[in-house]
């Protein structure tokens, strides 16, 4: 199995952009499809991003996600940052044989 | 409105077992993978089994090492997990979710604590 891996804490400013990367260890990360969780504390994970870079219904559009190949790393980024963005954000993908594997997951900071 | 809610969690000790259950509603549960995630207290979410919609395929982290069965009854839209050898690892809050490669709907956990 692989493993993805993210930085474990990021900050950044209101109304700036954060990029969370999310590398991904051994085979393709375009092989299979990379989703994005969003946990605030005492609270269950929601999606920001599905199938690497669709938003779920009701997700606003300052969330992306992307992939690239060269890096074999998936990105999620989030613009005009507000203070409800603070959280902890998890990657996701999967194997052959539906074997889901999860980032560790990045605490982001809004200061 | 979807809804998934677990029970079952609590204090066991060490070397004992647990029967976890997640209750759903809001969509046609025998159309979906569901899936078990688990999260020890301060650390990040790791996924723990995942079962197909008529219970053929039935997958486990390695991790587990044989001492946890994914179980679901379509009659009553319910999702299980029966959890046996106990360890204080084991210790964490453990989600059901809808479908394993996009969990688009999750429910609000259940403790389970192991410890003498």
């Amino acid at each position: 199995n692989f493993m993805l891996t993210q930085p474990h804490s990021v900050s950044e400013s209101p109304g700036k952009t954060v990029i969370i990367s999310c590398t991904r260890s051994s085979g393709s990360i375009a092989s299979n499809y990379v989703q994005w969780y969003q946990q605030r504390p005492g609270s269950a994970p929601t999606a920001v991003i599905y199938e690497d870079n669709q938003r779920p219904s009701g997700v606003p559009d300052r969330f992306s996600g992307s992939i690239d190949s060269s890096s074999n790393s998936a990105s999620l980024t989030i613009s005009g940052l507000q203070t409800e963005d603070e959280a902890d954000y998890y990657c996701q993908s999967y194997n052959s044989g539906i074997h889901v594997v999860f980032g560790g997951g990045t605490k982001l900071t809004v200061l | 409105e979807v809804q998934l809610v677990e029970s079952g969690g609590g204090l066991v000790k060490p070397g004992g077992s647990l029967r976890l259950s997640c209750a759903v509603s809001g969509f046609t549960f025998s159309s979906f993978s569901m899936n078990w995630v688990r999260q020890a207290p301060g650390k990040g979410l790791e996924w723990v089994s995942s079962i197909s919609a008529s219970s053929t395929y039935r997958y486990y982290a390695d991790s587990l090492k044989g001492r946890f069965t994914v179980s679901r009854d379509n009659a009553n839209n319910s999702l299980h997990l029966q959890m046996n050898s106990l360890r204080a690892e084991d210790t964490a809050v453990y989600y059901c979710a809808r479908d394993p490669l996009y969990s688009d709907f999750w429910g609000q956990g259940t403790l389970v604590i192991v410890s003498s």
